[in-house]
């Protein structure tokens, strides 16, 4: 299937600061959510995307649809040390392709 | 409280020897699914099921069976674990098939086959 390549794979932070992930993908997803997961934890949905172009925010996150329709990003600002975690893209067609994930280490 | 409940969370079990992870959501979804998550790879989807006694393949299927017969449960079953099984499992499930209806994960097990 299609694969999504999500970027940066790890990131260490200073608290306080503004975070950036994307992900992108050769094929076009109807559909683009980011999801958080921590230790010992399943993903936990962060923001779901549905129309091309959309911006949306949750507090301090903010995720944007891609205009083509085949990337999205996601932005952290005034990080906090409860961030920590990893941060999974995903696309959604009829099915739903994940990222590698974006490993977050934010320092107090 | 909406959960979707996985058990057990962590196993190590030997090669060959059969094992059931059980999954149930008391949500009264139609969807449920399987996925397994290996580090540099995400997750990729083993199974899933659009409702009772409807099931399909999905990325990655070999190796594993799933059953559905009650909305609630969806067990994932080893038949003949092998090693390169060893991985973090995840059941999910939602609503229907509406476009805006999202996923709900487990909270995951940890599966070691030595």
């Amino acid at each position: 299937g299609q694969q999504l390549n999500q970027s940066p794979q790890s990131m260490f932070i200073q608290e306080g600061e503004d975070v950036s992930m994307n992900c992108t993908s050769s094929s076009i997803f109807n559909t683009w959510l980011w999801y958080k997961q921590e230790p010992g934890e399943g993903p936990v949905l962060l923001i779901a995307l549905y129309k091309a172009g959309e911006l949306t925010s949750n507090g301090r996150l903010t995720a944007q649809f891609g205009i083509t329709r085949k990337d999205s990003f996601l932005n952290i600002s005034a990080s906090i040390p409860s961030d920590v975690g990893i941060y999974f893209c995903a696309g959604r067609n009829n099915d739903m392709r994940f990222g590698a994930g974006t490993r977050l280490t934010v320092k107090p | 409280e909406a959960q979707v409940t996985q058990n057990p969370r962590y196993l190590i079990t030997v090669t060959g020897k059969k094992l059931t992870v059980t999954c149930s959501q008391n949500m009264n979804h139609e969807y449920m699914s399987w996925y397994r998550q290996d580090p540099g790879l995400g997750l990729r989807q083993i199974y899933y099921s659009m409702n009772v006694e409807v099931t399909d393949k999905g990325d990655v299927p070999e190796g594993y069976k799933v059953s559905r017969k009650e909305k609630r449960n969806f067990p994932l079953i080893l038949e003949s674990p092998s090693p390169n099984q060893t991985s973090l499992y995840f059941c999910a499930s939602k609503h229907g098939t509406g476009s805006t209806y999202e996923q709900y994960f487990g909270p995951g097990t940890r599966l070691t086959v030595t």
